[in-house]
């Protein structure tokens, strides 16, 4: 069947602009997260959903983003003002348990590159 | 100190070696994934463990909850098995995952 998704596979865009990523996750899957791996760096937790509870936004580094779930299933991640320090792959991933105990199946990333 | 430190960062082998990786950490968990980050940079889970061990083909997971430890063993290494290893941690509240750094594995046929 078909895995996560998500699009584009790159973004290149200027410093101050706004961006929209968006994650397609395994159908059926209710457990939903959203993860930032910089050059060099190690995954960085960036947002968890989980049914129509609210979302875990713990990991958001500033509010300069943002992420919805629009009907239990396709995520949109936004960062508004984008600056250089945003340019990363950022990756989502589902699961099928809520707790997170669950294996999580990772999509390709989104590289993001701001000018 | 980061929550999760993995050992060594950069690892290379021959063909057919035996390999461990090597995962700390610092905070209560209540599971331990390792993931596969492949050269292109796709990532798969490998193996979810919150006590003893697990095997799958040539690769075995354990964790000592008491130690706060786990390893991650490839058996017969292979060329493909090149990739980085990442050992993430889920805390006792909440559902985020830490992760390591990761260790860079390099496979010499």
């Amino acid at each position: 069947g078909a895995g996560v998704s998500q699009s584009p596979s790159n973004k290149v865009t200027e410093k101050g602009k706004d961006v929209e990523l968006r994650c397609d996750p395994i159908s059926g899957h209710t457990a939903l997260y959203w993860y930032r791996q910089s050059l060099g760096q190690g995954l960085e937790f960036l947002i968890y959903f989980q049914g129509n509870s609210a979302p875990d936004k713990s990991g958001l580094p500033s509010d300069r983003f943002s992420a919805e779930r629009t009907g239990g299933s396709v995520s949109t991640l936004t960062i508004q003002r984008t600056q250089q320090e945003d340019s990363a792959v950022y990756l989502c991933a589902s699961s099928s348990a809520p707790s997170g105990q669950e294996t999580q199946y990772f999509g390709p990333g989104t590289r993001l590159l701001v000018l | 100190k980061n929550e999760v430190e993995q050992s060594p960062q950069n690892l290379t082998a021959q063909e057919g070696e035996f390999i461990t990786i090597n995962c700390s950490y610092s905070v209560g968990i209540s599971a331990l994934h390792w993931l596969q980050q492949h050269p292109g940079g796709g990532i798969v889970s490998l193996f979810m463990l919150s006590s003893g061990k697990k095997k799958h083909g040539r690769l075995i997971a354990t964790i000592n909850i008491q130690e706060k430890h786990s390893s991650l063993h490839i058996t017969a290494s292979h060329p493909r098995d090149s990739a980085v290893y990442i050992c993430a941690v889920k805390g006792t509240s909440g559902s985020r995952l830490t992760f390591g750094e990761g260790t860079q594995l390099t496979v010499n046929p």
